[in-house]
């Protein structure tokens, strides 16, 4: 079975820019969620979605935005990008919503200059 | 929020040798997961634990939810054993993750 997948895996922008990165959770998985790590720190959580609704979302600006599709896969959206931006984001799937084991994908390094 | 804290920070070890990493939080949780991250960055599950006590191989982990705390042992080291331990808790009715710092692991031959 495949796991959590991630695109791109690398992705370079310049500030002001627009960026969507995407996630495909595991087969039967209903809960996607987003989180950003920066270099020396945990990863920190930005949204969660169960059954296509927002169950969550962390202390991020309204430039972050997300959904989720039908087929239960989803972006993460991120307009004006800063130089603050430059991470790794990290989409974690699981079967439901809360208190269930989180799945991570390798993650989508983005470099903003 | 909960606060998760993990301990030590830093750790060095020499190939075989055994080691205990802690991780503390502030408030009752449902959920905690301990996680290896690789030099990639990709998080490899290794406990799903909110309470009690499992093994796999050369790691065990246990969780006393009462006392609000978790280890995680790894025995017998292996230079691949090298990385970055997160502990990541949820409880309540919050829908994320917390993750503590982590604990960086060096393992030499």
């Amino acid at each position: 079975d495949a796991g959590v997948t991630q695109s791109p895996t690398h992705l370079i922008k310049t500030r002001g820019q627009h960026v969507t990165l995407r996630c495909s959770p595991i087969s039967g998985h209903k809960s996607v969620s987003w989180y950003q790590q920066v270099l020396g720190q945990g990863p920190q959580f930005i949204f969660q979605y169960y059954e296509k609704e927002e169950r969550g979302r962390g202390n991020f600006p309204d430039r972050f935005s997300a959904r989720q599709f039908p087929n239960y896969s989803s972006e993460l959206n991120v307009n004006a990008l800063l130089l603050g931006d430059s991470a790794l984001y990290l989409c974690a799937s699981s079967l439901a919503g809360l208190d269930t084991e989180a799945f991570f994908g390798q993650g989508t390094r983005l470099t903003v200059v | 929020g909960i606060q998760v804290e993990q301990s030590p920070p830093d750790l060095i070890l020499q190939e075989g040798a055994n080691s205990t990493l802690r991780c503390n939080f502030s408030d009752s949780v449902n959920n905690l997961q301990w996680f290896h991250q690789n030099p990639w960055g990709q998080l490899i599950n290794l406990f799903y634990i909110p309470s009690g006590t499992k093994q796999n191989g050369r790691l065990s982990a246990t969780t006393v939810a009462t006392e609000r705390y978790s280890l995680l042992y790894i025995s017998s080291s292996q230079t691949t054993d090298s990385g970055v331990y997160f502990c990541a808790v949820g409880g309540g009715t919050a829908s994320k993750l917390t993750f503590g710092t982590g604990t960086r692991l060096q393992v030499t031959l």
